[in-house]
């Protein structure tokens, strides 16, 4: 069965500290998808970035660049030189033919960026 | 501007009522899903729908109710039965089941029982 496991709960840090948002995943697939999504205050999940299994090149997004190693079944998550309004609570999810193609979320790390 | 939108966003009820919480969306999405989210988890699927007139249980269905008349509205119904229906729920939708691309989501409802 897939699984995602966000082993940070809460992690706080002061403006400008760079911070890295770990996700680890298991899945039987061989084709698979890996998201991060946002939750700010307000609720709703922001879309962050989606990666197929195939595709281990790491991408970066102005300050946010991610890390894909299957070799380790990671997909992390760095925020560069964070900033107050990146606090929020980041999921990690996946999805494939294992789950039927629903979206399997880990718990969330809550980012807390201090001024 | 095409999105999702779910009502209400703050809703009280007692013990015993059912509630009905709203979702709409306006992307012409084939797929709608209900999550409910607990502090400090992760996102649990109710239910969700991959056409009109059909949805599956999703992986916590017990003491809730779907319907799906409309392509463009998905209802949730929180039932007497649901044993503890105090959270924050969330709707979403994609394109289509199985096509693995992203999903877009409303701002949730928070639904407290008193």
């Amino acid at each position: 069965a897939q699984k995602v496991t966000q082993a940070q709960t809460e992690i706080s840090v002061v403006e400008k500290e760079d911070v890295t948002l770990d996700c680890v995943y298991e899945t039987r697939d061989t084709t698979y998808y890996l998201f991060w999504y946002k939750q700010p205050p307000s609720g709703e999940l922001v879309f962050l970035i989606r990666r197929n299994s195939f595709d281990e090149q790491n991408e970066i997004s102005g300050r946010y660049s991610w890390n894909f190693q299957k070799s380790t079944s990671s997909f992390n998550f760095t925020i560069t030189a964070s900033q107050v309004v990146d606090s929020a609570v980041y999921f990690c999810a996946l999805t494939g033919m294992d789950s039927s193609y629903k979206l399997i979320f880990g718990s969330g790390t809550r980012l807390l960026v201090r001024p | 501007d095409g999105g999702i939108t779910q009502s209400p966003k703050y809703l009280f009820r007692k013990e015993g009522q059912n509630v009905t919480l709203s979702c709409e969306q306006n992307l012409n999405h084939d797929a709608m899903y209900w999550y409910r989210q607990d502090p400090g988890q992760g996102l649990r699927l109710i239910y969700y729908s991959q056409i009109v007139n059909d949805f599956q249980k999703g992986d916590i269905a017990e003491g809730y109710s779907v319907s799906r008349e409309k392509k463009e509205s998905f209802p949730l119904t929180v039932t007497s039965a649901q044993k503890n229906p105090t959270a924050f729920y969330l709707c979403a939708s994609n394109v289509a089941q199985g096509s693995a691309g992203e999903l877009f989501f409303g701002e949730g409802s928070r639904l407290t029982v008193l």
